[in-house]
């Protein structure tokens, strides 16, 4: 099985500031299998970037994704208010025993 | 354009069992792996397990297997998921989701499901 390990749990940074994100796999995963999400509270995941490096339709170009691998990674270029959020990364290659999410990483207002 | 579209909200008794449907609207529904996925109240996201339906044979997460049905009802484009002994631990949104064999992923709205005495 294929474990995703989020770092860091948490990030503190203030609105205009940088966010980088990681997401490690325990082993080589597909690059067009693996997506990210922001998550508020009470909604369903948000699909930010999949395949790896691909934003989703409405997503704004301050989110960006790259990496392969094991070692992947989604950067926030200047953080608006909005996107203090949890964002989760995931692997859903189905010819694989099945779908695994990292722990999430929350990125709170400082 | 197709949707993933869950049934309302449950409240169960410790002991009980949920069934919790999703239909597949605007798509081929058959060829495709349906999972469906746990987010227990501020937790993260846990893969349960998932059918494709048009083979009928699910694979269920080792966490819940024994405890977990999934099924499928092609004529009505409906996937089921079905979780027994249910105890307040398994308060929790339940998703639906597929990746329809592409790379993005749609998920259903979610449904809650409260387990209390």
């Amino acid at each position: 099985e294929i474990v995703l390990t989020q770092s860091p749990g948490t990030l503190s940074l203030s609105p205009g500031e940088r966010a980088t994100l990681y997401c490690r796999a325990s082993q080589s995963v597909s690059s067009s299998y693996l997506v990210w999400y922001q998550q508020k509270p009470g909604q369903a995941p948000r699909l930010l970037i999949y395949g790896a490096s691909l934003r989703a339709t409405g997503v704004p170009d301050r989110f960006s994704g790259s990496g392969s691998g094991t070692d992947f990674t989604l950067t926030i270029s200047r953080l608006e208010p909005d996107d203090f959020a949890v964002y989760y990364c995931h692997q859903h290659d189905t010819s694989l025993r099945g779908w695994t999410f990292g722990q999430g990483t929350k990125v709170e207002a400082k | 354009q197709v949707q993933l579209v869950q049934s309302g909200a449950e409240v169960k008794k410790p002991g009980s069992s949920v069934k919790v449907s999703c239909r597949t609207s605007g798509g081929t529904f058959s060829s495709y792996v349906i999972n469906w996925v746990r987010q227990a109240p501020g937790q993260g996201l846990e893969w349960m397990g998932g059918i494709t339906p048009i083979f009928g044979s699910p694979k269920y997460a080792d966490k819940f297997q024994g405890r977990v049905t999934i099924s499928a009802d092609i004529s009505t484009s409906t996937v089921y998921m079905e979780l027994n002994s249910l105890t307040s631990e398994d308060t929790a949104v339940f998703y639906c989701a597929s990746n329809f064999d592409g790379l993005e992923v749609l998920w259903g709205q979610g449904t809650l499901v409260t387990v209390s005495a």
